[in-house]
């Protein structure tokens, strides 16, 4: 069973550019989140779609950043313009909804690195 | 404010050695507290979830504890391996409605086991 990916592993863009970012959840998982950790700084969260509607975007930093989860299967995370502070590492996790979903186990992409020149 | 502290930032120990890493938690309402190993250039991987209720969980060489009382949580790994080699990751979740969970996390102690 393929895991949680992301697209692209890495992109290195200029300030002011546009990126997508790219997540395929494992299939059936309705959970599907975003987090963000730049250099030095602990994982935060950004996200949380359960099927295609946002369940939580608190996190998002500001309205640079656009993310969507069109038919609830694969999402995609765009910043634009981007900034250098926008410069980490953005991972994509799912889980599956329902049941015991206060221990749900989350399942991570390797992650996408961003580097914002 | 909720908050997730882990000791030591890091830890160089040699093959076959026991450790354990710490993890301090203010995270309120609390519902569970998980462990993961991040290798490098990859995405963290679930080691132990554990509920209020639970002390002590264990998956393989890895042992996980948990006191509610005092906030505390920690890691131990017994006969480490080189491949144990990665960044443990303290997150707590924090349930805010439903069966929706917000996941705090701590920024890691990075691992080194030496042969």
């Amino acid at each position: 069973e393929a895991g949680v990916t992301q697209f692209p592993s890495h992109s290195v863009i200029e300030k002011g550019q546009t990126v997508t970012l790219r997540c395929d959840p494992i299939s059936g998982h309705d959970n599907l989140y975003w987090y963000r950790r730049v250099m030095g700084k602990e994982i935060k969260f950004l996200l949380h779609f359960v099927k295609e509607s946002k369940q939580d975007e608190s996190g998002m930093p500001n309205n640079r950043f656009l993310a969507e989860r069109t038919g609830g299967t694969y999402s995609t995370l765009k910043v634009q313009p981007a900034e250098l502070e926008d410069s980490g590492v953005y991972f994509c996790a799912s889980s599956v909804l329902g049941g015991r979903a206060n221990t749900g186990e989350l399942f991570f992409g390797e992650g996408s690195r961003l580097t914002v020149l | 404010k909720n908050q997730v502290e882990q000791s030591p930032q890091s830890l160089i120990i040699l093959e076959g050695k026991n450790c354990t890493l710490q993890c301090n938690y203010t995270v309120s309402p609390f519902s569970n507290l998980r462990w993961y190993k991040q290798d490098t250039g990859r995405g963290p991987v679930s080691l132990t979830i554990m509920t209020f209720s639970e002390n002590t969980k264990s998956n393989g060489r890895y042992t996980a504890t948990l006191d509610a009382d005092t906030k505390q949580s920690s890691l131990h790994i017994t006969a480490s391996q080189l491949s144990d080699s990665a960044s443990y990751i303290c997150v707590v979740s924090t349930n805010y409605g439903g069966a929706t969970n917000k996941l705090i996390f701590g920024t890691g102690t990075l691992l080194a086991v030496q042969p």
